[in-house]
């Protein structure tokens, strides 16, 4: 059965970065893509980026381009979202979501990780 | 589509029809894709491709596409499905993926 395990909570100052990961597995790794979503407080569901996890090609919201990275490890099964310069803005749970290619949808998620940005 | 727009909230009494919609310039010519959101848990998807339905998902789900509304449809609603759904479509406009507000379904 497929399963998205997230890493677990973070709490980070303003200013520092959070690398939050996600491993899948009980299917083919490189057939599907993930993208990342969070979700602040109280709020709704916001699309943070995708990734490739074929050849890496990735595309991320223009609201956090310049401070989001996706990678994958496709020894491991491991995809990893790298946030920097954290504002309390960016205090939310962020999942990671497998992605469907041919109608872009997400349908399986992780279980969540919450990252709190505070000082 | 660039914004779509969802009620923010919809009641509906238990064995009843609920419906939510979610607007959007010709939403009707892209893939409408529905997830149901229980607090504290992460979202599930319920509807993909306007109207299929994952394996899991009861027959009582439904969904329909067409001109700029597109239309999640729960049959028979148990209080089991007070949820927050959302909608949500790839934007080809701006190659970016995006999501409706939410609706909180009360049961």
């Amino acid at each position: 059965q497929v399963q998205l395990v997230q890493s677990g909570a973070e709490v980070k100052k303003p200013g520092a970065s959070v690398k939050v990961s996600c491993k899948a597995s009980g299917y083919i790794f490189t057939d599907y893509g993930f993208s990342w979503v969070r979700q602040a407080p109280g709020q709704g569901l916001e699309w943070v980026g995708w990734i490739s996890t074929y050849n890496g090609n990735t595309n991320y919201a223009q609201r956090l381009q310049g401070r989001v990275t996706m990678t994958t490890d496709t020894s491991t099964n491991i995809a990893y979202m790298e946030l920097r310069s954290l504002t309390s803005d960016d205090t939310a749970v962020y999942y990671c979501a497998r992605t469907e290619w041919v109608h872009n949808y997400f349908d399986y998620w992780g279980q969540g990780s919450l990252v709190t940005v505070s000082s | 589509s660039s914004v779509l727009t969802q009620p923010p909230s919809v009641s509906v009494a238990p064995g009843k029809t609920a419906r939510i919609t979610c607007g959007g310039n010709n939403i009707g010519s892209e893939n409408v894709h529905w997830y149901q959101q229980k607090p504290g848990q992460a979202p599930v998807l319920v509807i993909y491709y306007n109207s299929d339905r994952p394996s899991g998902i009861p027959e009582r789900f439904s969904g329909s596409n067409s001109g700029n509304t597109a239309t999640l449809a729960i049959s028979r609603v148990e209080a089991g499905d007070e949820a927050v759904y959302y909608c949500q479509v790839w934007d080809n406009s701006s190659g970016h993926w995006l999501f409706g507000g939410g609706t909180k379904l009360t049961v």
